[in-house]
């Protein structure tokens, strides 16, 4: 099975802050790579996919990049509604594994 | 309003079985490959297995934690998806959530998610 990493597994920030969270892959998965966003109590919602494509009605602040094995969620301006767990994907092969998440709290 | 609504969680021993389902709305459910999602208290998002569409003979796929206890099956007729658990472990205890996929050329991704259902295995 790939394992996906994520780093951090949380962290604080504030309003306005830059925000990088990294996932990488046991192995490589092209840009076969999803990124969601789950609020508690809510199901989890889909951000960018094939690793660096904006899903549609999503904010632009949000934006990926990578291949391979190493990628990156960037939020450029974190918003009030941003505070959440963010969490990879790798859809390249069975099992589709997800990242343990990243919790973004405020600071 | 498209839309996932799943039901059939709830307590149930180690050992016993479960069927959940997930009822469809709002789009072409026939067209789609769906999946269940799994997610422990605490825990990260587990996918526990899909299944393919009529022009991809219904394939099934598992994850290694599920296969041969849990059984992914679809009702076109009835736009609805269903999972059936049995012998059922403490460690199976999740909100089970059901997932539609989004193919796009190469890719796909979950596009469409359930509020989920609770089950618990506890004796």
């Amino acid at each position: 099975d790939i394992q996906m990493t994520q780093s951090p597994s949380s962290l604080s920030a504030s309003v306005g802050d830059r925000v990088t969270i990294s996932c990488r892959a046991s192995q490589s998965i092209d840009n076969y790579l999803n990124w969601y966003q789950q609020i508690p109590g809510k199901a989890p919602k889909l951000l960018i996919y094939a690793a660096s494509s904006l899903q549609s009605g999503v904010p632009s602040r949000f934006s990926g990049s990578g291949s391979g094995t190493d990628f990156t969620l960037t939020i450029s301006s974190l918003q009030p509604e941003d505070y959440a767990t963010y969490c990879c994907q790798q859809s390249f092969t069975p099992p589709y594994t997800f990242g343990q998440g990243t919790k973004v709290e405020i600071k | 309003e498209v839309q996932l609504v799943e039901s059939g969680g709830g307590l149930v021993q180690p050992g016993g079985s479960l069927r959940l389902s997930c009822a469809a709305s709002g789009f072409t459910f026939s067209d789609h490959y769906m999946d269940w999602v799994r997610q422990a208290p605490g825990k990260g998002l587990e996918w526990i297995g899909r299944i393919g569409n009529k022009a991809n003979s219904y394939t099934t796929e598992y994850a290694s934690s599920v296969e041969g206890r849990f059984t992914i099956s679809r009702d076109d007729s009835r736009d609805s998806l269903y999972l059936q658990m049995n012998s059922l472990k403490t460690e199976d205890t999740a909100i089970y959530y059901c997932t539609r996929e989004v193919r796009q050329i190469l890719w796909w991704y979950f596009g469409l998610w359930g509020r989920g259902t609770l089950v618990s295995v506890s004796s």
